[in-house]
């Protein structure tokens, strides 16, 4: 089945710069890339996500690239607020079935 | 908006123990799902459901089973907790399986001794 990768573990960045966060994806049929967020000692909460018909999109300070050729999309995090601070989980999905999430990638905003 | 609540928050057993943990949804949501939240590994899926009596086996269904009563409610049993399921069990909802965002529970955390 898909499997997805998320490449760094943890990120460190300075207030008001850029955080960026990569996930790689096995299975060519994946069309949905959701991303979901978890603040400290809560749960998981959806983001904002992309579709395979799009390689670009963006909600306010959050950008999604999709690069269906290398299987990889990204989250991208502009002008960084220390409230942007927590656990980031991508996850993938082939249409018909379940999202499977990647290990998730903990960012730490500093002043 | 809608809730998931998950009971109980914190749940403690023995070795061996069959224990069950229960969530309730109310977005009337047709697929329910439970993921286990291990440090380090992510979220792997154990069961779901895409409605009312129906059960589909995730990545890591060994050792569980599940319980889809109605289309608000869906409980996973440890069958026999074993040391190394302490974690976070997370029961979530969405729309259709596939294609749209999952709503997440608080989640139940789960200590065996």
């Amino acid at each position: 089945g898909e499997k997805v990768e998320q490449h760094e573990s943890t990120l460190s960045v300075r207030e008001g710069d850029s955080a960026v966060i990569n996930c790689t994806y096995t299975d060519t049929a994946s069309s949905y890339f959701p991303w979901y967020k978890q603040e400290a000692g809560k749960s998981l909460h959806f983001v904002i996500d992309i579709r395979s018909n799009v390689d670009r999109k963006q909600s306010q300070r959050l950008i999604v690239l999709l690069d269906k050729k290398a299987k990889r999309f990204s989250l991208h995090i502009t002008a960084t607020q220390p409230e942007d601070s927590a656990i980031y989980f991508c996850a993938a999905s082939m249409p018909g079935t379940y999202q499977r999430f990647g290990t998730g990638t903990k960012l730490q905003v500093v002043p | 908006g809608g809730i998931i609540t998950q009971t109980p928050k914190f749940l403690i057993g023995q070795e061996g123990q069959k224990l069950t943990l229960k969530c309730q949804q109310n977005f009337n949501h047709d697929t329910m799902y439970w993921y286990r939240q291990d440090s380090g590994k992510g979220l792997r899926l154990i069961y779901y459901s895409i409605t009312e009596n129906d059960l589909q086996k995730g990545d890591l269904s060994e050792g569980y089973d599940a319980s889809r009563e109605k289309k608000s409610s869906f409980s996973l049993t440890v069958t026999s907790a074993q040391k190394n399921e302490m974690a976070v069990f997370l029961c979530a909802s969405s729309i259709d399986r596939a294609g749209t965002e999952v709503f997440f529970g608080k989640g139940t955390r789960l200590t065996v001794v």
